[in-house]
């Protein structure tokens, strides 16, 4: 039962171009979304997050949109660095502490 | 504060031993979830404690897997009679409060090989 998927795998972009990362979700009860990056050998890491009476939340290169009649979020980091090469979760949750997570999109970005 | 501390980094196991992996949560942070990542897979949601009780363990297997969070120490997911299948990398996480807002602190996570 994947309720928070990933359909894209990885992602490659041009260093200074917009990455977007998609995710889309079949649980209308989810209250907030999330978004993290992990790099190899490490755990991930939160990046950002929305509530689901917003539809964009922007913290510095990193804004995430959302839009619940399509069940859908998106993340944009602009300008992309070499550094934001990474596995970017999205993941969502109903309030509580029970948090899902998609599969993963891997990104890459090339100087 | 040292972050969330998981150790080993690594471990290898037989099938049929048994398969100990510790978390210590950051400083003042009192709820500990554990997820497991398979090869080429997302982060599965396996249990969430608080200190001294498991609230939720919906996510693990019935069978085998037990975890506990004592008043002192650190948390820990014990697997009994491992088997190739749980080979995955098992990552514990925490949080000061149970908020889903600002997202868990997570560790670098356990690697479990079984042979």
């Amino acid at each position: 039962d994947q309720q928070v998927k990933q359909n894209s795998p990885s992602l490659s972009v041009q260093e200074g171009r917009i990455s977007i990362l998609n995710c889309d979700y079949t649980n209308s009860m989810f209250d907030y979304f999330l978004w993290y990056k992990k790099y190899p050998a490490e755990g991930p890491t939160f990046l950002i997050s929305i509530s689901s009476i917003k539809d964009k939340n922007e913290d510095g290169r990193f804004t995430v949109f959302l839009n619940k009649s399509a069940k859908h979020l998106s993340l944009h980091i602009v300008p992309s660095q070499p550094g934001d090469s990474a596995v970017y979760f999205c993941a969502a949750n109903t309030g509580g502490f029970k948090t899902i997570f998609g599969a993963g999109t891997r990104l890459f970005v090339k100087a | 504060n040292a972050g969330v501390m998981q150790n080993p980094r690594h471990l290898v196991r037989r099938r049929g031993q048994e398969a100990r992996l510790r978390c210590s949560p950051m400083k003042g942070h009192s709820h500990v979830y554990w997820y497991r990542q398979l090869p080429e897979e997302g982060l599965k949601f396996m249990v969430y404690l608080q200190k001294e009780n498991i609230i939720d363990e919906s996510g693990m297997p019935k069978e085998r897997f037990s975890a506990e969070f004592p008043k002192e120490g650190p948390s820990i997911l014990r697997i009994q009679q491992v088997v190739r299948g749980d080979s995955a990398a098992y990552f514990c996480a925490s949080s000061p409060r149970d908020s889903p807002v600002y997202g868990y602190t997570f560790g670098s996570g356990t690697r479990l090989t079984v042979v």
